[in-house]
């Protein structure tokens, strides 16, 4: 099973609501990653998780607060967002650690609409 | 800095009309290289990965074969369900992060 979920496929939001995207894996993978893609770009890497750690953060501006509450979950909260980080977010994970080598599984993502 | 640069932007095809996507890149030491497709609004699902120089993977249409600075895409006789974006990926020996390529847009028409 080479499959990663997310949920909700579409979201919209006002620039004061709080909301959170989630993300499931159930392939074993030790390593989960948050991406921004913006139409007719490729995917921009945010956050990586590592052992359900924050590893890696790509400056990303606080109001987006990533979460791994365990191996198989990764979520973003979102807060106080701008109408530019309306985008496609896709969660990845991939079997090991991005250091060593890296073949990451991509969700369907999750299309953001922010007003 | 490290590039990945894919070619053509676009590839329009008739279906049946075989064509080969380009993905060069300028890392030395390569990790790996990725391919991806990916559908609009969808996220990239996951194709192949090649590591060493000589390397050939195949999947149904898709044949990825890599050399010391390239890798070719190869899609054999395609339909139109073979209509996407594809995207090329590298992994730097001393970067912990993938540098993807802006990708090749494939339409193929009936």
């Amino acid at each position: 099973d080479t499959e990663v979920t997310q949920t909700p496929k579409h979201l919209v939001m006002g620039m004061t609501n709080k909301k959170s995207l989630k993300c499931e894996q159930h392939m074993g993978h030790r390593a989960m990653y948050w991406y921004k893609q913006k139409a007719k770009k490729p995917p921009e890497l945010m956050f990586v998780y590592s052992y359900e750690k924050l590893s890696i953060n790509e400056s990303v501006p606080s109001r987006f607060s990533p979460e791994c509450p365990n191996s198989s979950l990764l979520n973003l909260h979102l807060h106080a967002l701008q109408p530019e980080d309306s985008a496609l977010y896709l969660c990845a994970s991939s079997q090991v650690d991005m250091i060593t080598y890296n073949e990451q599984f991509f969700g369907p993502g999750t299309r953001l609409t922010v007003l | 800095e490290d590039q990945v640069t894919q070619s053509p932007e676009a590839l329009r095809l008739q279906e049946g009309e075989s064509s080969s996507l380009n993905c060069s890149y300028t890392v030395s030491g390569l990790r790996g290289l990725f391919w991806y497709r990916q559908d609009p609004g969808k996220g990239p699902e996951f194709l192949f990965t090649l590591y060493s120089a000589g390397e050939e993977k195949e999947k149904e249409r898709l044949k990825a074969t890599l050399t010391k600075k390239e890798s070719f895409l190869h899609i054999t006789a395609p339909k139109p369900e073979d209509s996407a974006t594809y995207l090329c990926a590298v992994h730097p020996p001393n970067d912990y992060k993938l540098s993807f390529g802006a990708g090749t847009t494939v339409t193929v028409r009936a």
